[in-house]
C-alpha cells in the first residue's frame, strides 16, 4: 500500500531562511506528486503539481523536485516570510493499492517568525 | 468565479442522526472525492467517484454513503453508523482521476452534540 512521509513534522524559522520540506513515498508507481498548503481550518491550495515525468516545478519563490526512483520530493521555500506560516501537505496520485488515489502525507507545520 | 463549493461550513448533528454534506463545482470535472481530516492528522479518502452514476468506497467508507446524479455535485451523507463523526470533511474534484490536478474545496466541520 502507497505510504506518503512528511519530515520534519514542525518547523520553526526566522523570517528570510530559506528551508526545505521532505516528503517520501513507498511506491514510486505513480502518476504525479501535488504539493498543498493549508491554513487552520480552511480547505487545502494547491501549490505545484509534478507529473511523473518531471523533475521539478517553479512558482515565485517555491520549487518543488521529484526523484522517482528514490520516492522523494522537496519543497524549497526561498527567503520565507510570515505569511507562509501555514501547514504543508504533499500528496501522491497512483501506486500500489492506490490506483487512482491521492495518498497523503502527514504535513509540515510551519512557523515563519518576524 | 470557478472552483470548489463546500456547504455548510459548520454543522452540528445530534447522536443517530444522519446529516448530508454538500460539495459543488463548476469546472466541469469529472472527478470527486471526499475526504476526512483528524486533528493532527493527514487526510484519509472517504468515497471517490469517477464519473456521473459511479462512486467507489475509499479507504474509511464505512458509515458514509454518497451519491453522483449530477457532475457538478457529490453529497456526502454521514449516517448513524459512523461512531466517531467529528472531523472536518474536505471536498476535492479534478479533470480525471489520473496525472490532473486536484482542487479543494473550504471544508466542513462536523460536530456531534
Amino acid at each position: 500500500k502507497q505510504e506518503v512521509t512528511q519530515i520534519p513534522a514542525a518547523l520553526s524559522v526566522p523570517e528570510g531562511e530559506n528551508l526545505v520540506l521532505n516528503c517520501s513515498f513507498t511506491d514510486s508507481a505513480i502518476y504525479n506528486l501535488q504539493w498543498f498548503r493549508q491554513d487552520p481550518g480552511k480547505g487545502l491550495t494547491s501549490l505545484l503539481l509534478i507529473q511523473s515525468s518531471q523533475r521539478e516545478q517553479t512558482s515565485g519563490r517555491l520549487n518543488a523536485s521529484l526523484d522517482k526512483s528514490s520516492g522523494r520530493s522537496t519543497l524549497y521555500i526561498a527567503a520565507s516570510q510570515p505569511g507562509d506560516s501555514a501547514t504543508y501537505l504533499c500528496a501522491v496520485l497512483g501506486g500500489i493499492g492506490a490506483g487512482n488515489m491521492l495518498t497523503f502525507g502527514g504535513g509540515t507545520r510551519l512557523m515563519v517568525k518576524p | 468565479d470557478g472552483g470548489i463549493t463546500q456547504s455548510p461550513k459548520y454543522l452540528f448533528r445530534k447522536e443517530g442522526q444522519n446529516v448530508t454534506l454538500s460539495c459543488e463545482q463548476n469546472l466541469n470535472h469529472d472527478a470527486m472525492y471526499w475526504y476526512r481530516q483528524d486533528p493532527g492528522q493527514g487526510l484519509r479518502l472517504i468515497y471517490y467517484s469517477q464519473i456521473v452514476n459511479d462512486f467507489q468506497k475509499g479507504d474509511i467508507a464505512e458509515g458514509y454513503s454518497v451519491s453522483r446524479e449530477k457532475k457538478e455535485s457529490f453529497p456526502l451523507t454521514v449516517t448513524s453508523a459512523q461512531k466517531n463523526p467529528t472531523a472536518f470533511y474536505l471536498c476535492a474534484s479534478s479533470y480525471r482521476t489520473g496525472g490532473t490536478e486536484a482542487f479543494f474545496g473550504q471544508g466542513t466541520r462536523l460536530t456531534v452534540v
